[in-house]
């Protein structure tokens, strides 16, 4: 059973970097997609990006500028950068294991496990 | 830049069925998925490819897309069913949410 481990600092002050890491335990490492998402307090979710093994990525618009995803084949694992952090990016973070494919003419992309998440608070 | 709609919240009550929108544009011409989330949990992927179930999902859930709208029924809602649920698709390389909704079982 595929299990994902998420660890990083929780506490940061404005213009500092967020760095998270997520581990992945049983299963193929090689087959999926790996995504950042993040909830924060009482909010929705929100798609940060994305890596697959060979490093290529995709992030999210609004925070491409800010975003960096990178992989570790060897360790089975993958992490987030975020850099000059403020408030507005308290939230909680989720790693999440992505499977997408194209099915009569049409792609889909789903996550079907999840980290437990790490909550990450910006204060000064 | 795509976006999901949803209402921000249903209700139900038990034994009944729950009908959870998500509106876009040309949504049935992308594959949508549904996650639910239960208080300080993490989601859970209930429905994807518009309507299959993963293993260990009950057969009451249920999910349909066409058209601009895509929707997640759970039928005999149970009180377990109470949780925040959120569509998803996938737009011009980047995962899209929908806004989330509530479903309180009353």
């Amino acid at each position: 059973q595929v299990q994902l481990q998420q660890w990083g600092a929780g506490l940061l002050k404005p213009s500092e970097t967020l760095s998270l890491t997520c581990a992945v335990y049983g299963g193929s490492f090689s087959d999926y997609y790996w995504s950042w998402i993040r909830q924060s307090p009482g909010k929705g979710l929100e798609w940060i990006g994305e890596i697959n093994h060979s490093g290529s990525t995709n992030y999210s618009p609004s925070l491409k500028s800010r975003v960096t995803i990178s992989v570790d084949t060897s360790k089975n694992q993958f992490s987030l950068n975020l850099s000059s952090v403020t408030a507005a990016d308290t939230a909680v973070y989720y790693c999440a294991r992505g499977q997408g494919g194209t099915v009569t003419s049409y792609y889909y992309y789903y996550m079907d496990v999840w980290g437990k998440g790490t909550t990450v608070t910006v204060s000064s | 830049s795509y976006e999901l709609t949803q209402p921000p919240s249903v209700s139900v009550s038990p034994g009944q069925t729950a009908s959870i929108t998500c509106s876009g544009d040309k949504l049935g011409d992308k594959y949508v998925c549904w996650y639910q989330q239960k208080p300080g949990q993490s989601p859970v992927l209930v429905i994807y490819q518009d309507m299959k179930r993963p293993s260990g999902i009950p057969e009451r859930l249920s999910g349909s897309n066409s058209g601009n709208t895509a929707t997640l029924t759970i039928s005999g809602t149970q009180a377990m069913d109470e949780a925040d649920y959120y569509c998803q698709a996938w737009d011009s390389s980047t995962v899209v949410f929908g806004g989330g909704t509530k479903l309180t079982v009353l």
